[in-house]
């Protein structure tokens, strides 16, 4: 069955370095999200991606985030200078009619 | 807006007895309703959804979920709970008359825990 797979599974990071988190969504999907669950809190939802571009954000995902698609395959979520507030599971999502296929998530910790 | 809402943060149940985990939600349109279960360390796995049709759906593990239009409630449930059950279940809906995102909102989450 095919499925969406995330790499690190875990990444530890020093304040103020960046981050790339990398996903690998199913292939034939179109739609690629991510999302992020603070420990013990809620899914919420980070920034849409369709067609090479954002196509929705949330308040979250200010200057400090930013998403590409480098080869047509991976799509990847950068912080380019962590908080410590940064540190939670973020979830890659990719989208085929009306269900979301999520990957197994990248642990983000912040130290 | 688009919303839900989990209002348990916990249930629990003896093993054997039937058990249900709550949500409502709030969209403009008629919504796609959606069941996550994530267990601990794992990411968020599909369990059903209702898109249209029979309000009863019935989905991976036993599980089934009742569209009720008049309460704005998709109410998770199962007749017969198995320890194996114990994790954190997510409730999402998504707007289908949003254009382009397809953007899921994901309640609080509600931690079952069943007893043996």
């Amino acid at each position: 069955e095919p499925e969406v797979t995330q790499t690190p599974s875990h990444q530890v990071t020093q304040m103020g370095q960046e981050v790339i988190l990398r996903c690998v969504p199913i292939s034939n999907h179109l739609y690629f999200y991510w999302y992020r669950q603070i420990l013990g809190q809620k899914v919420e939802f980070l920034v849409s991606f369709y067609n090479n571009e954002i196509s929705e954000k949330s308040e979250i995902f200010d200057d400090q985030f930013s998403v590409e698609r480098p080869d047509g395959s991976n799509f990847t979520l950068k912080i380019r200078s962590t908080k410590l507030e940064d540190s939670a599971m973020y979830f890659c999502a990719s989208i085929e009619g009306t269900e979301a296929f999520f990957g197994q998530g990248t642990r983000l910790t912040v130290v | 807006a688009q919303s839900v809402a989990q209002p348990e943060d916990q249930v629990n149940v003896a093993e054997g007895n039937p058990l249900t985990v709550k949500c409502t939600y709030s969209v403009s349109g008629n919504p796609y309703l959606f069941w996550y279960v994530q267990y601990p360390n794992r990411g968020l796995q599909f369990l059903l959804k209702y898109i249209t049709g029979d309000n009863l759906v019935k989905g991976s593990y036993g599980f089934e979920a009742e569209f009720n239009k008049s309460q704005t409630s998709f109410h998770l449930k199962k007749p017969s709970a198995l320890v194996s059950d114990s994790a954190l279940y997510f409730c999402a809906v998504r707007d289908p008359t949003t254009s382009g995102t397809y953007k899921y909102i994901f309640g609080t989450g509600t931690r079952l825990k069943v007893l043996a």
